[in-house]
């Protein structure tokens, strides 16, 4: 079974750093793309995010200088670096598993249930 | 970036209902349009990819048609676990964008 365990959440000033964690189990995580994709509150499902097998990486524009999406396949974890971090950062940010090798690969097949991150002063 | 439009934004129905949700790409995207289900607190879930295929596991009431600009996800026979928000995002070019959502309720 696949499970992908979100880390690394909580409450940040504005211009503060975070770095999220996503564990990953149950499959071949070297295989696969993976992405974040964020829900701020009372909002919908944005794409944050995405980075092939191979270390291939996009971002939204409005995170592009200051998200940097990373993985480790020996220790099967994928990372979000998250620098200067605004007001409108803030959201429940969802590690997915992209359902082939590319970068470009958004049917996104299983979800982490989410890490909550706060950006306040 | 593609737009995509779902609608309604909300819709009330019963038990046994059939429930359709439209999706509106602001140009072609041909089939690359996924369906998923959101669940308050939970991971969500992908029903249908390339538009109209069920995603392994998913039940055999929701399916997916369409192609181009305009896409449909059905709910057959409304359960009460079918309550919830369902979303549609197109995978066409980077960035993917998502539907602002559908929320069923009963």
């Amino acid at each position: 079974e696949v499970q992908l365990l979100e880390s690394g959440g909580g409450l940040v000033q504005p211009g503060g750093s975070l770095r999220l964690s996503c564990g990953a189990s149950g499959f071949s995580f070297s295989s696969y793309a993976m992405s974040w994709v964020r829900q701020a509150p009372g909002k919908g499902l944005e794409w944050v995010s995405a980075i092939s097998n191979s270390g291939n990486s996009y971002h939204v524009d409005s995170v592009k200088g200051r998200f940097t999406i990373s993985r480790d396949n020996s220790e099967n974890t994928l990372y979000l670096q998250m620098n200067s971090l605004r007001a409108e950062d803030t959201a429940v940010y969802y590690c997915a598993k992209g359902s082939c090798p590319s970068a470009g690969c958004y049917r996104f097949d299983s979800w982490g249930q989410g890490t909550l991150v706060t950006v306040s002063s | 970036d593609i737009q995509v439009t779902q609608s309604p934004s909300s819709l009330s129905a019963s038990v046994g209902d059939r429930v359709t949700i439209s999706c509106r790409a602001s140009q072609s995207i041909g089939s690359y349009l996924n369906w998923y289900q959101h669940k308050p607190g939970k991971a969500p879930k992908l029903l249908i990819y390339a538009a109209s295929n069920l995603q392994s596991g998913v039940p055999s009431r929701f399916s997916g048609s369409g192609s181009g600009t305009d896409f449909t996800l059905t709910i057959s026979s409304l359960l009460p676990e079918d309550v919830t928000t369902y979303y549609c995002q197109q995978t066409y070019s980077t960035p993917p964008t998502f539907g602002q959502g559908t929320k069923v309720e009963i």
